[in-house]
Formats: C-alpha cells, structure tokens, sequence
C-alpha cells in the first residue's frame, strides 16, 4: 500500500510569509509526527497526535508553529511570519498507535523548506 | 529530559564491519531503533530492540544493547558501498509516542 506522503516536496518563501506543509499518514495509523531536520542535524521533535487525544505540542519551537490534524487523517503543519532559521526539512511519520507493538514510525520523504 | 548521543562520522572500507555506537539517558526507554537516510530521503527502520533484550540479529545486522550502562550498537557485517548513509539511533519509553533522536551518524563506505 502507499506510504507516508508530503507536500510539496520542496517550498522556497520569503521571509515573512506563511506557509503550510502536508502530511497524508498511512491508512489506518492513529499515530502521526512531526519532525524538523536542520542541515547536518538529527530529528527535532516538533508534534505528536494520536487518536482522539489532546496533542503533545511540546516541541513546537514557537507560536509561530501550529498544526492541525483532520479527521484523523491528513495533518497540516503551518509556520506563521516565517524566519530564515525555520529553512528544514520538515518530515511526518505515522505509525499504527498499538499498544504491545514496536510502534514503528514510517517516514515520508519531506519537504523542503527555504525562507529567504 | 531524554537525550541520545552518537558519534558523527565513521568511514570503512567495503567488506570490513562497521559498528555504529550510540548512548541514551532515559532508563526507562522500551524501544529502541535504527534508522538509516539515505540522500534526499526520509528515514527507513533497520531494526528494533525490545529493553529486555541484549541482542537481535538480522541478516547482516547485529544489535547489541547495554542497559547497565545505555549503550547500543548496530554491527553492519560484510558493509557494502549502498550501506553509506546517515544512521540515526532512537528510543521511546513508550511503545506509541514520541522518540528521542540522536544527531545521526554518517557512514562511509570505501570501495
């Protein structure tokens, strides 16, 4: 089945502007994550949703930062008055959220993002 | 809080094993992971260990797993050219939330 999709898969932008990156999980994964990777840096924990529970947000690195997930389904993160230190890649995971189980987290590709 | 320290660099030359080394502080981690990058790509899981568990062996892989002093190790036999990547080592104190990564290391493979 498919995988783990995102887009756009790169987005250049300019400073100040909002933008919105999607993620479309695995069909049938409660479970969905968002991480930020850095040039040359490991994965920085951004936001968490499973099921129906409040979302743990505590990595969010500011309140320009929020992300929303629909139906249970697609998730959209979105950088508000965007900075040129937000330029990442921006990569979602989801996993089954069973309970007993490795919980394997499947990546999407990423998307890239650039502010100028 | 949690924190997972690897080394960043390692280079070997093709047929020689490589063991990739990684440090965590939350005792209470359940999982932990392997994941490999590879250029322009997302993450792929290699392999799992369970925390009552010293090692898993899968083909060419081998992981050992300190839990007296948090140390874990992804022993790469036989490493080949298409084995070059980025290897991030990741734990959860859960089995579904959050995981911890660390930095990743960048293998090298030599031909």
């Amino acid at each position: 089945g498919a995988g783990v999709s995102q887009s756009p898969s790169n987005k250049v932008t300019e400073k100040g502007k909002d933008v919105e990156l999607r993620c479309d999980p695995i069909s049938g994964h409660t479970a969905l994550y968002w991480y930020r990777q850095s040039l040359g840096q490991g994965l920085e924990f951004l936001i968490y949703f499973q099921g129906n529970s409040a979302p743990d947000k505590s990595g969010l690195p500011s309140d320009r930062f929020s992300a929303e997930r629909t139906g249970g389904s697609v998730s959209t993160l979105t950088i508000q008055r965007t900075q040129q230190e937000d330029s990442a890649v921006y990569l979602c995971a989801s996993s089954s959220g069973l309970a007993g189980e490795a919980d394997t987290q499947y990546f999407g590709p990423g998307t890239r993002l650039t502010v100028l | 809080g949690e924190d997972v320290e690897q080394s960043l660099f390692l280079s070997v030359r093709e047929g020689d094993s490589s063991v990739i080394n990684c440090t965590y502080t939350d005792s209470s981690s359940t999982y932990l992971y392997w994941y490999k990058q590879e250029p322009g790509a997302g993450l792929q899981l290699l392999t799992y260990i369970f925390s009552n568990m010293d090692m898993k062996q899968d083909q060419r892989l081998t992981v050992l797993l300190n839990k007296k002093d948090k140390h874990l190790s992804l022993r790469i036999a036989d490493t080949q050219t298409g084995d070059s990547a980025i290897y991030f080592c990741a734990e959860t104190y859960t089995n579904a939330g959050k995981s911890t990564f660390g930095d990743g290391t960048t293998l090298t493979v030599k031909p």
